[in-house]
């Protein structure tokens, strides 16, 4: 089944806490991106990448750190999380070409950081 | 660059009733547009697309869209909405070239009411 995964599904931790959410798809797909979703604010692309080793900054890309060693994975990376990264987090993937709209979405990742 | 509007941030409406979701959009350059259903805990699935030719789009569950190129709008229309249609609905545009991004209007919640 073609799926985008997520881990972990829930999340607390505490400030200064360093973490990892892994994001990984099984469509070959080149381009993975990350998003935050906040109430009132929608979807907001943190960082995204075109293929394997390139990666670009989206539009709140501030505390996060990405990594793209293979095609099929893309963690998020919080080196010292702070409480307004409290958020829900989706990781998702599409194919190269970009008039599909086929973007495939994780289930999401539930952060809350006290 | 891009931005989406979505002005409504929720839309109560009882059933069995038409419902116009609203969505207006900037950019320079050409687009492809995008709305996208997210219902309760889940992740994003594509409604419909619009890439070019007739302007009036269809897509699942009964749903459809009019791009209009001189009021930069896509609106997203159902002329009878049923309980199961609850969800969030997100605009989206991406460049039809150049860099790649998806970038998300803020949401509009559509409450149909019993």
């Amino acid at each position: 089944e073609a799926q985008v995964t997520q881990n972990p599904r829930y999340l607390i931790t505490v400030t200064g806490k360093k973490l990892t959410v892994t994001c990984s798809q099984n469509m070959n797909h080149e381009y993975m991106s990350w998003y935050r979703q906040d109430p009132g604010l929608g979807l907001r692309q943190i960082y995204y990448s075109m293929n394997v080793e390139v990666t670009d900054k989206g539009d709140v890309p501030e505390g996060y750190k990405v990594s793209r060693k293979e095609k099929r994975n893309f963690p998020l990376i919080l080196e010292s999380p702070s409480p307004n990264q409290t958020s829900l987090y989706f990781c998702a993937s599409s194919p190269r070409s970009r008039g599909s709209g086929r973007v495939f979405f994780g289930p999401g990742t539930r952060l809350t950081v006290l | 660059a891009q931005s989406v509007t979505q002005l409504d941030s929720q839309v109560p409406v009882f059933e069995e009733a038409p419902v116009e979701l609203r969505c207006n959009y900037s950019s320079s350059v050409s687009v492809y547009l995008f709305w996208y259903v997210q219902y309760p805990n889940q992740g994003l699935q594509l409604l419909l697309k619009y890439l070019s030719g007739s302007t009036l789009v269809k897509g699942i569950n009964g749903f459809e869209a009019e791009f209009n190129k001189s009021q930069t709008s896509f609106h997203l229309r159902k002329p009878s909405v049923h309980i199961s249609d609850t969800a969030e609905y997100f605009c989206a545009v991406t460049p039809s070239s150049g860099t790649y991004k998806y970038i998300f209007g803020t949401g509009t919640r559509l409450k149909v009411l019993a």
